[in-house]
């Protein structure tokens, strides 16, 4: 079945070092990738996307990749912060659903 | 802009009874929304998919009969937990997305507790 999966359950980086967010796909089909913030207690929070014929997109302080030979997705933040400190999701999406398919989390873990 | 929220926030109840979420979109016309089920240290679970006017499309597993949906306007969903159980305590999220290829927006989530 569908699955969207990451390679490390917790990462704990030191502040201002850069982090790497890891996350692996199953469905070859998804067409459309997203990486969400999740802190304690809250709804997912956008972070940034990516659509199946790109692979890399920056934003602010993030950068995502895309390697759709591997189906591997990675998440990348710079000069990590405290107020990074959350849960990050991936999410894949096809066209044809329109659904979003959550991977496991990645607690990611500031260390001042 | 694109704002949802949820309400309540936080709800206890006690087992056998039933419980409303609602989900709301502020500042846009929702489509589609979807609800999450998202347990402790887990990921978020897509349970069902509602779109305006019509009936709730439910994921595999998902007892329709036990969470019912109710897309009643384009701002408006709500979740009807019936009879509940402790096994049903869990965070709730929904989602707004204004057109099939648009971004989800979620809500801030409901916390449900079943004593």
């Amino acid at each position: 079945g569908e699955s969207v999966g990451l390679h490390l359950p917790t990462l704990s980086v030191q502040e201002g070092d850069n982090s790497i967010i890891n996350c692996a796909y199953s469905n070859s089909a998804s067409d459309y990738f997203i990486w969400y913030k999740q802190e304690s207690g809250k709804g997912p929070q956008f972070i940034i996307d990516i659509r199946s014929n790109m692979d890399k997109r920056q934003g602010q302080r993030v950068t995502v990749l895309l390697n759709k030979t591997v189906k591997h997705l990675s998440l990348q933040i710079a000069a990590t912060q405290p107020g990074d400190s959350a849960v990050y999701f991936c999410a894949e999406k096809t066209s044809n659903t329109g659904k979003l398919i959550f991977g496991q989390g990645t607690t990611l873990q500031v260390k001042p | 802009g694109a704002v949802v929220s949820q309400h309540p926030s936080r709800v206890i109840c006690k087992s056998g009874t039933s419980v409303k979420i609602e989900c709301r979109s502020l500042d846009f016309q929702a489509t589609t929304m979807f609800w999450y089920r998202q347990f402790p240290k887990q990921s978020l679970m897509l349970m069902a998919t509602s779109n305006e006017g019509s009936k709730a499309t439910y994921e595999q597993g998902v007892e329709k009969d036990k969470f019912l949906i109710n897309h009643a306007s384009l701002t408006l969903s709500t979740l009807t937990v019936t009879s509940a159980h402790p096994e049903d305590s869990s965070f709730y999220i929904c989602s707004a997305q204004r057109g099939r290829e648009s971004e989800q927006y979620f809500g801030p989530g409901t916390r449900l507790t079943v004593t």
